[in-house]
Order: C-alpha cells, then sequence, then structure tokens
C-alpha cells in the first residue's frame, strides 16, 4: 500500500455507540493529522501529532480521542456522538511542520 | 474568521479552455500556499504549491501564481480537460502545523 490509507471508509453509528477510525501512512513522514470537512465548510483541523507527541488540539470535544502509537498509525476514537458530528473525517501526513500535507480517503460518519 | 477564501463556489468552462481559480487570504504570516483537488469519496490530491519567495510556479497544464502585495493567488488549468472535473481548495501555511483551507471551487469542465 502506499500513500495514506484510512478505515473504515463508510461508518454509521449511534450516539452511543464506541468506535475507531484508523490512519497509516506509508511515506515515512513524522506529522499527522485529523481533520474534519462538514457540508459547506472549510477543512477544519482537529488534532496533529508529531512523532507521536500531540502538538495541537483545536478544542475539539472530548467525545473524539486520539492515539498515536508510532509515526505512522493514528486513531480517532469516537464515543456518544452527536447527530452534528457527522462529517468525513480526514487523516494527513506530513514531513514536518509547514510542508505539504498528504491526505487519505476519508471516513464518512453518520451518526444516527 | 475564515482568513483563505475562494468567493466562487463554482466555475464551468469549456474543454479546451482556460480555468482560472482564486484565492483570497487575509494573513500577512502565510508564506506557503497549495492547491489541492477533490473528486466526490475521495481525499483531496496535492496538486501545486508556491512559497511566498515565488510569484509563479509552474507544472504541467498547471500554473499558480502569486500577488503578495494584494494578498490573492490563483490558479490556471491550460487546456482544461473533462478529468479536472472535481473540487479545488485553496489553502495557506504560515509555517506551523496548520494548514488553512478555503471552501473549495467547483470546477466543470464540459465538453
Amino acid at each position: 500500500e502506499t500513500g495514506v490509507t484510512q478505515t473504515p471508509r463508510h461508518l454509521v453509528m449511534g450516539m452511543t455507540n464506541k468506535k475507531s477510525l484508523k490512519c497509516e501512512q506509508h511515506l515515512g513522514h513524522n506529522a499527522m493529522y485529523w481533520y474534519k470537512q462538514s457540508a459547506k465548510k472549510p477543512l477544519e483541523l482537529m488534532f496533529v501529532y508529531n512523532f507521536k507527541e500531540q502538538t495541537e488540539n483545536n478544542s475539539v470535544p472530548s467525545r473524539f480521542s486520539p492515539e498515536c502509537p508510532n509515526s505512522s498509525h493514528l486513531f480517532l476514537h469516537l464515543h456518544t456522538l452527536q447527530p452534528e458530528d457527522s462529517a468525513l473525517y480526514l487523516c494527513a501526513s506530513s514531513q514536518g511542520s509547514g510542508e505539504t500535507q498528504y491526505f487519505g480517503p476519508g471516513t464518512r460518519l453518520l451518526v444516527l | 474568521d475564515q482568513q483563505v477564501k475562494q468567493n466562487s463556489p463554482s466555475l464551468s468552462v469549456q474543454e479546451g479552455r482556460i480555468s482560472i481559480l482564486n484565492c483570497d487570504y487575509t494573513n500577512s504570516m502565510f508564506d506557503y500556499f497549495l492547491w489541492y483537488k477533490k473528486y466526490p469519496a475521495e481525499g483531496p490530491t496535492f496538486l501545486i504549491s508556491i512559497s511566498s519567495i515565488k510569484d509563479k510556479n509552474e507544472d504541467g497544464r498547471f500554473t499558480v501564481f502569486l500577488n503578495k502585495s494584494a494578498k490573492h493567488l490563483s490558479l490556471h488549468i491550460v487546456p482544461s480537460q473533462p478529468g479536472d472535473s472535481a473540487v479545488y481548495f485553496c489553502a495557506a501555511s504560515a509555517g506551523g502545523y496548520a494548514l488553512n483551507f478555503g471552501k473549495g471551487t467547483s470546477l466543470l469542465v464540459t465538453p
């Protein structure tokens, strides 16, 4: 596999469920990101990890919990989400700060 | 407050003609600019970038122009092809990890 992969591609969950999104990058990058894209809004940065350390958390509610076990893998744990959390969740990676970011295909999430 | 703006939500161009997509920004600290292309059900794909020390960067059919005094950049696609039909996002960086994105312009290239 090359580039940035994400699983699952689609997810439907109830408000009481717990689920996790997975991202893996095969580019040898050091930084990984979670973005949220809602309809008619720009991409919103959620979290940034550099060398497994979280460097940014853009005031994201605690029902979203990221985990970065190593520089190649990134998870987003979801718990008691709300319907307004339905969106496309994108993972990206880059060599470092200020560098080009490369995106995965995204997970389309629907919260019922 | 949105720092990167793409004021045209959509653009339609005939095949073979030039497509010009525009982007304005407000933050004078931005020093690196990127264009991404996105097809439905896929993630954004990096297309071309430009550093603030340049005013033009070219890659095949794609050219990005940067006008720092006007805080404006544009993407030119020549000649446009039906496969170029997608949503194009402008993004800007001030050197940190965050990329600031515009809302996108949907380009339709008609045969």
